[in-house]
């Protein structure tokens, strides 16, 4: 059974930019998270998506948006960047049982 | 909100010896999970034990929910089980997770 797969491993963006990410959950699993870790606030919930339906939200700025698609596939989208927002960004399925399981990654950086 | 404490936040060993890390959170919870991150940024799920016992070679796992407290044993350690330990829990199993801080270990040879 594949894993969750996130693209692309690293990004590098300038300031002002936008940029997209996306996240493949395990087939079969219809919920997706995201997370952001940075060094100085660690591991931070961002949203949830259920069903293309987000359930769930943190506590982050409108410039973090994200959607789910009809194949459970997630996407995360952050406007205008700034430079707190270099961060490794993780993502997360989960099915009824045995909790979550993440991707590798993709490590966003912003000059 | 469920604070999580995790202790210690470092660890050295030389390889071969055991080490027991803890992870403490503040209210009841229905999902805990304990992670291996890996250098290169992966969080590799190593137990799903929101309860009683686990083992997987030479790492076990224990949480008690009632005392709100599960700690991961790693045995004979090696080189490759450096990295960061996260404990995380959720409240119930669709919620979001709730990381601790950490434990960085580090095995030398």
């Amino acid at each position: 059974k594949a894993g969750v797969t996130q693209t692309p491993r690293y990004l590098i963006k300038t300031r002002g930019q936008q940029v997209t990410l996306s996240c493949s959950p395990i087939s079969g699993h219809r919920s997706v998270s995201w997370y952001q870790q940075t060094p100085g606030q660690g591991l931070q919930f961002l949203f949830e998506y259920f069903s293309e339906t987000q359930r769930n939200k943190g506590n982050f700025p409108g410039r973090f948006s994200g959607r789910q698609f009809s194949n459970s596939r997630s996407e995360m989208n952050v406007s205008t960047l700034e430079l707190g927002d270099s961060a490794l960004y993780l993502c997360a399925s989960s099915g009824t049982v045995n909790g979550y399981t993440f991707g590798s990654g993709t490590r966003l950086t912003v000059v | 909100g469920i604070q999580v404490e995790q202790s210690p936040p470092d660890l050295i060993l030389q390889e071969g010896a055991n080490s027991t890390l803890r992870c403490n959170f503040s209210d009841s919870v229905n999902n805990l999970q304990w992670f291996h991150q890996n250098p290169w940024g992966q969080l590799i799920n190593l137990f799903y034990i929101p309860s009683g016992t686990k083992q997987n070679g030479r790492l076990s796992a224990t949480t008690v929910a009632t005392e709100r407290y599960s700690l991961l044993y790693i045995s004979s350690s090696q080189t490759t089980d450096s990295g960061v330990y996260f404990c995380a829990v959720s409240r119930y199993n669709t919620d979001k997770l709730i990381f601790g801080t950490g434990t960085r270990l580090q095995v030398f040879p």
